[in-house]
């Protein structure tokens, strides 16, 4: 079955600081891949998205690449701040007949200390 | 555009008892989700579907779990009896249909405590 593995946290950064959150799957099929963030207190968000082989997702700094090499999509971000405090999830979904089904990784915490 | 709502957003209750949340999707979304998120662990899908209907339930624990989509806009998750293992985040997170986006747009969650 779909699987996705992410890197343990708590990670500790300074601001300014360089990320990588690492993400590595295990699916059938061509699925998409996604970052989802959950800010303190707050639901989900897509942070961002890549849907084949190659493509590149980036948002608000944060970027990851889809490698179907080594099955990855690990997450980064040149300068980290305070404000990226929070879990981020990798996820994969893999399209049935009724739907989209998301498979999340465990999640990694991050904080952003001054 | 009013994003996903959820209510209550936590729930204290005692193991045996019985609890229900309550999730209203964006407008116009026709595919609804219910996932469960143990502190921890990312969500897990319990149940999807499509306009009023099931469309997968197969992690669902149905002896003591149930939802619902009765006019296929707004649902209804239930526990009964709830056991202290079901101690979790409920969340509720929609898309406009089944395979025009990838995107699940997700509702803050209920934290549910069971003592």
């Amino acid at each position: 079955g779909n699987s996705v593995t992410q890197m343990e946290g708590p990670v500790t950064l300074s601001e300014e600081a360089f990320l990588t959150i690492n993400c590595t799957y295990t699916a059938t099929g061509y699925p998409s891949l996604f970052w989802y963030v959950q800010y303190p207190g707050e639901g989900l968000q897509l942070l961002l998205k890549a849907t084949k082989a190659d493509d590149k997702g980036s948002n608000k700094g944060f970027e990851a690449t889809y490698r179907k090499e080594t099955t990855s999509f690990h997450l980064e971000k040149g300068s980290v701040q305070v404000s990226d405090s929070a879990v981020y999830f990798c996820a994969l979904t893999r399209l049935t007949g009724g739907g989209n089904k998301l498979t999340f990784g465990t999640g990694t915490q991050l904080k952003v200390e001054l | 555009e009013a994003g996903v709502a959820q209510s209550p957003r936590y729930k204290i209750i005692e193991k045996r008892q019985s609890v229900a949340f309550w999730c209203n999707p964006i407008s116009g979304h026709a595919t609804l989700y219910w996932y469960q998120q143990i502190l921890g662990q990312g969500p897990k899908l319990l149940i999807q579907f499509q306009n009023n209907g099931v469309v997968d339930d197969s992690q669902l624990p149905k002896d003591r779990f149930s939802a619902e989509r009765l006019k296929g806009v707004d649902s209804t998750l239930k526990i009964q009896p709830a056991k202290l293992e079901d101690s979790a985040v409920y969340l509720c997170a929609s898309t406009p249909t089944a395979t025009s986006s990838y995107e699940q747009y997700f509702g803050p969650g209920t934290r549910l405590t069971v003592t």
